[in-house]
């Protein structure tokens, strides 16, 4: 079966330092792999997806980038953090088009 | 760009007690997903719907994919105090990317 690893559980940054989120997928090769944040518990948002190595879409203009340096492993990076950049860190994937899975989530607070 | 409401935002009943959400649109879709989420935690996918007229249950859960493909909703029967939670439709338009609703966010009172 398959399943899915997101760290840190929890993550406490000051503001302007650095960030990496690391997700990984095992069971299955070659999937869609997806980074969303949601604020306040309210509503997904989708960052960056991927559908192989070194391929990233993003969605939405931000000091966030993506890496995808494994085909099972998906990265959520940032050189400066921002205030705004605290929420819930979601990575999910997905065979192809179909159902997304998600993953159990990165609490990030910038302080 | 897609409009897509869900409503009510929130929901406050008694155990035992019947619950439907929805969520409507202005846009057609060909897949309706609907997920819940516990507190601190990733969402779970509950029904997936993939064609209009579909109803689908699961337990005590129902959920349809509207005739005209721009709305959806679920039902939830008999509540448990374990049904506390946020809910989220997640329609497809097509390849692999989802809409997120807003979520309705559910509190069961023992």
């Amino acid at each position: 079966s398959q399943t899915i690893h997101q760290w840190p559980a929890t993550l406490v940054q000051p503001v302007g330092s650095p960030l990496s989120l690391e997700c990984t997928v095992e069971g299955t090769s070659n999937p869609n792999l997806y980074w969303y944040r949601q604020a306040a518990g309210r509503g997904l948002q989708l960052l960056f997806y991927s559908v192989g190595i070194g391929q990233i879409s993003s969605e939405v203009p931000q000091n966030l980038s993506a890496s995808r340096p494994q085909d099972r492993q998906f990265i959520l990076s940032s050189k400066k953090l921002l205030l705004s950049d605290s929420g819930f860190y979601l990575c999910a994937w997905s065979k192809g088009a179909d159902t997304q899975y998600f993953g159990p989530g990165t609490r990030l607070t910038v302080l | 760009g897609q409009q897509l409401n869900q409503s009510p935002q929130s929901m406050f009943i008694q155990e035992g007690e019947d619950v439907s959400m929805n969520c409507t649109s202005s846009s057609i879709f060909n897949t309706w997903l609907w997920y819940k989420q516990d507190p601190g935690e990733g969402p779970v996918l509950l029904i997936a719907l993939y064609k209009a007229g579909e109803l689908t249950s699961n337990g005590r859960l129902t959920a349809q994919f509207g005739i005209t493909r721009k709305d959806s909703f679920l039902n939830i029967s008999a509540s448990i105090p374990s049904d506390v939670g946020i809910y989220f439709c997640a329609p497809r338009v097509s390849g692999s990317r989802l809409t997120f609703g807003e979520g309705t966010q559910l509190t069961v009172n023992p």
